[in-house]
């Protein structure tokens, strides 16, 4: 059975604090996803990695970084969080190299409150 | 221009009721056509997806894609209270990369 994990379900935060979100899936995927979610905009991609070490901006990259040093551990980082960074975070994967669609699996989320 | 477009809603019908779930998009690059479900306090999950311009029947959902317009919608027949939930659209273009281009999505609540 797919599995994507997320370290914490709930988080807050204080503002300038560096924060870490982990994600772990236990499927071999090659390509990994941080979104944020929030009411009215949607998902937003922030960072995508397609390898390990490697990584790809995604369209709200700023605030934030990723770290991927083992090919099931997608670590997003935030170095000095602000409230504009309360967010409900999602991590996911997929599979690369196998045809089209490349269905991505989602872990259930991070609810960060940064006060 | 947003490369898709997909109203929030909400949408509030009573069971039994036909849904209808649009998206449009601009970027003609996108290949695969895919509709996620999102349970409260869940991450989203495939529904399921199209490759071509026609109608896809799974159960009670049909996926319809018309790429002449650039116009994909998702219709539930006979909803259900367990079909309540957030409806979102995103888009493949075939990058290995595997990126996808979500909608903002639908807000869905099925009454009894």
């Amino acid at each position: 059975d797919v599995k994507v994990t997320q370290s914490s379900r709930y988080l807050v935060k204080r503002t300038g604090e560096k924060v870490f979100l982990e994600c772990v899936q236990d499927m071999d995927h090659e390509n990994m996803f941080w979104y944020r979610q929030d009411p009215g905009l949607g998902l937003r991609l922030i960072y995508f990695s397609y390898d390990v070490k490697m990584k790809e901006k995604g369209d709200i990259p700023e605030g934030y970084s990723v770290s991927r040093e083992k090919k099931e551990r997608f670590s997003l980082i935030l170095e000095s969080a602000s409230t504009n960074q309360t967010s409900m975070y999602l991590c996911a994967s997929n599979p690369t190299g196998t045809g089209s669609p490349y269905e991505q699996y989602f872990g259930p989320g991070t609810r960060l409150t940064v006060t | 221009q947003k490369e898709v477009e997909q109203d929030p809603g909400p949408l509030s019908v009573p069971e039994g009721a036909i849904v209808s779930l649009n998206c449009t998009y601009s970027n003609s690059a996108f290949q695969y056509f895919m509709w996620y479900r999102q349970y409260s306090r869940k991450g989203p999950e495939l529904l399921m997806y199209t490759y071509s311009s026609g109608n896809k029947e799974d159960g009670r959902f049909t996926a319809q894609v018309d790429k002449s317009s650039k116009y994909i919608s998702l219709f539930i027949r006979d909803s259900q209270p367990s079909d309540s939930a957030t409806y979102l659209c995103a888009f493949d273009r075939g990058s290995t990369l595997g990126r996808l281009y979500f909608g903002r999505g639908t807000q869905l609540t099925v009454w009894p």
